[in-house]
């Protein structure tokens, strides 16, 4: 049981270049998230689906765009990338997006370290 | 002002110490909250829970105050693993709302 898994541990990108980020759970949860962190500014949510075939944008979404492909997959695309776009992006996962309820518990996968030059 | 704030220390306290960090929050329609552990190039681990109640698990206890809006994290009988980052965690009732406090760091010395 591999939890949340993501793909490129580390990538670096030229400013312009473009990539995808993948992700993939195999807990049979409903909902999946896409954050990057920074230096001093905590997760901030990117995007997020609350059940397949559904997406919605967070906090920062602009610069992004995500797919969610079927249960198990939501990825996130960068298409033209920036240098304000070096971050540490995460993936997450949760039974539901409910309120107060422990199906909210996120999981985490490992993390992509992305540098764009 | 950030919605969540967090004392982004570090706390740096001697193994056995009791530690504790509060996290205020400034949107009264909050509903959740949570504290996440996070290791040095890790990713975030849930910890607890708050409930309104206030809640134990082991040495650890969290506490809400709604009127004051402010969460509460107590670390008794520290250990050197305790050493990470603490994230506070608060929640509306769409997922769109989660928004992550930027993390206090512990450091226990032996």
């Amino acid at each position: 049981n591999a939890g949340v898994t993501q793909t490129p541990k580390f990538q670096v990108l030229k400013t312009g270049q473009s990539m995808t980020l993948q992700c993939a759970q195999d807990m049979n949860h409903n909902s999946m998230y896409w954050y990057r962190q920074d230096p001093g500014m905590g997760l901030r949510l990117i995007y997020y689906s609350a059940s397949e075939g559904t997406t919605d944008k967070g906090e920062v979404p602009n610069g992004y765009n995500v797919s969610r492909l079927n249960k198990r997959e939501f990825s996130l695309r960068l298409e033209s990338a920036a240098p304000s776009q070096t971050s540490v992006y995460f993936c997450a996962s949760s039974e539901s997006p409910g309120g107060g309820s422990p199906q909210e518990t996120q999981y985490f996968g490992p993390g992509t370290r992305l540098l764009v030059l | 002002r950030k919605e969540v704030e967090q004392d982004p220390g570090p706390f740096n306290v001697p193994e056995g110490a009791t530690v504790a960090f509060n996290c205020t929050y400034s949107n009264s329609a909050s509903q959740s909250f949570f504290w996440y552990r996070q290791d040095c190039r890790k990713e975030p681990k849930l910890l607890m829970s708050v409930y309104s109640s206030g809640n134990e698990d082991g040495r650890f206890t969290a506490q809400l105050n709604r009127a004051s809006q402010y969460i509460s994290l107590l670390i008794r009988d520290s250990k050197l693993s305790d050493s990470a980052t603490y994230l506070c965690v608060v929640k509306r009732s769409s997922a769109s709302k989660i928004i992550f406090g930027s993390g206090t760091r512990l450091s226990i010395r032996p």
